[in-house]
């Protein structure tokens, strides 16, 4: 079955340090993957996508990530993040236009001054 | 460019109840889709309208339910509430037209709180 996962519940880093997100999907051939944060009681804005050709993708706000077929994963980084990144990170992919996107569980970020 | 709205923003139901959400589309988009969060649960699919009609559905029971408008407004229903419908319900939309590069954006979503 398709799936969306992300193996972290939980992530603390320090304001400053470099961050990386890991998302991990199913699906029988290259999906079209998406990043959203989810700030509190707000909704989703989307980061970054990937659809097709170079592998790493740069989004908004400083954060890139990068597709690996081998390793089926879409890991979003940050080189440096500040306190305002603390949020909820979805993964989300969809194996081809036609199909519902499926969203991973989320990842929550903290980040200590 | 206007982005998706949701109205109203909270809501507190009793059991038994019925409730209607509204979503209104980013201007141009036709495809508007519906999601149910809960910390339990995560994010999960309701269904998804284009042209009015309803085009992608979920796994939930037929208490909830929607429709869209020729503007492609978006309305959804859920009767006969439950303690477990309490959750942040999110709308979606998109151009719809299903090319590689159609990707969804989303509304600040309608906090239902049953009691």
């Amino acid at each position: 079955a398709q799936s969306v996962t992300q193996p972290d519940i939980h992530i603390t880093v320090s304001e400053g340090a470099s961050l990386e997100l890991r998302c991990n999907y199913s699906y029988g051939a290259t999906p079209y993957l998406f990043w959203y944060v989810q700030s509190p009681g707000q909704g989703l804005q989307l980061l970054l996508k990937y659809f097709s050709g170079d592998t790493l993708v740069q989004g908004i706000k400083g954060f890139e990530a990068e597709f690996k077929r081998s390793q089926s994963s879409f890991n979003l980084r940050k080189p440096s993040v500040h306190w305002s990144d603390a949020a909820e990170y979805f993964c989300a992919g969809r194996q081809t236009s036609y199909d519902k996107v499926i969203f991973g569980p989320g990842t929550s970020l903290s980040v200590i001054p | 460019k206007a982005g998706v709205t949701q109205t109203p923003r909270y809501l507190i139901k009793t059991r038994g109840q019925q409730v209607t959400l509204s979503c209104s589309p980013i201007s141009g988009h036709r495809s508007v889709s519906w999601y149910q969060q809960t910390p339990g649960q995560g994010l999960q699919f309701l269904f998804e309208y284009f042209s009015e009609t309803q085009r992608n559905k979920g796994n939930f029971p037929g208490r909830f339910s929607g429709r869209q408008f020729s503007n492609s407004r978006s309305e959804m229903n859920v009767s006969t509430l439950e303690l477990g419908d309490s959750a942040l319900y999110l709308c979606a939309s998109s151009r719809g037209d299903r090319g590689n590069t159609d990707t969804q954006y989303f509304g600040p979503g309608t906090r239902l709180t049953v009691l």
